[in-house]
């Protein structure tokens, strides 16, 4: 069936290095791709997009790379801060457009 | 400020308590949905909605009803509450993008933390 997984539940890394999270997907259908934040105690927050023609788009800090050869999404964070620290979601729409599909999440810490 | 709001934020109680969770968008936004979050497993979809009187079955919706009367309101219903329902639930919204599809950018509520003894 569908699903979104993550390589790696917990990330650590030293304040201004930059981060990456990885993600896997398995529908090859999906065509729209997205990337959550959720700080604790709070709802997933929308950070950045990107749609299955294009394989890189960039936002403030941040850039998600698309490589739909082998189905791999990655987040990547510049100059981690320690307001960066948060679980980390990417999620995918499904075929249809009705539904949108989440992974299990990485947790990221920054170090000080 | 627009935001989708959620009550109760937390609750206990019992099995086969009736209870119903509550959300509400000001965004006017036509899609609405319901996730529970479970550790190690993300966020699963239990229902959504395309439009008033339109609701869907999501991946899990055994042992939940809703209903979308009014466009900004979207309650999520446990007639008999179980122990496995335990779980951290999120409302969303979001607007229909081109040919009704859901844009899949979607704006959440804080939270509902409930558990069911």
């Amino acid at each position: 069936g569908e699903s979104v997984g993550l390589h790696l539940p917990t990330l650590s890394v030293q304040e201004g290095d930059n981060s990456i999270i990885n993600c896997a997907y398995s529908n090859s259908a999906s065509d729209y791709f997205i990337w959550y934040k959720q700080e604790s105690g709070k709802g997933p927050q929308f950070i950045i997009d990107i749609r299955s023609n294009m394989d890189k788009r960039q936002g403030q800090r941040v850039t998600v790379l698309l490589n739909k050869t082998v189905k791999h999404l990655s987040l990547q964070i510049a100059a981690t801060q320690p307001g960066d620290s948060a679980v980390y979601f990417c999620a995918e729409a499904a075929t249809g457009g009705f539904k949108t599909i989440f992974g299990a999440g990485t947790r990221l810490f920054v170090k000080a | 400020e627009a935001q989708v709001t959620q009550n109760p934020r937390y609750l206990i109680t019992v099995t086969g308590k009736k209870l119903t969770v509550t959300c509400s968008q000001n965004m006017n936004h036509e899609y609405m949905s319901w996730y529970r979050q479970d550790p190690g497993l993300g966020l699963r979809q239990i229902y959504y909605s395309m439009n008033v009187e339109v609701t869907d079955k999501g991946d899990v919706p055994e042992g939940y009803k809703v209903s979308r009367k009014e466009k900004r309101n979207f309650p999520l219903i446990l007639e008999s509450p179980s122990p496995n329902q335990t779980s951290l639930y999120f409302c969303a919204s979001s607007f229909l993008g081109l040919a009704g599809r859901n844009t899949g950018e979607l704006f959440f509520g804080e939270g509902s933390r409930l558990t069911v003894l």
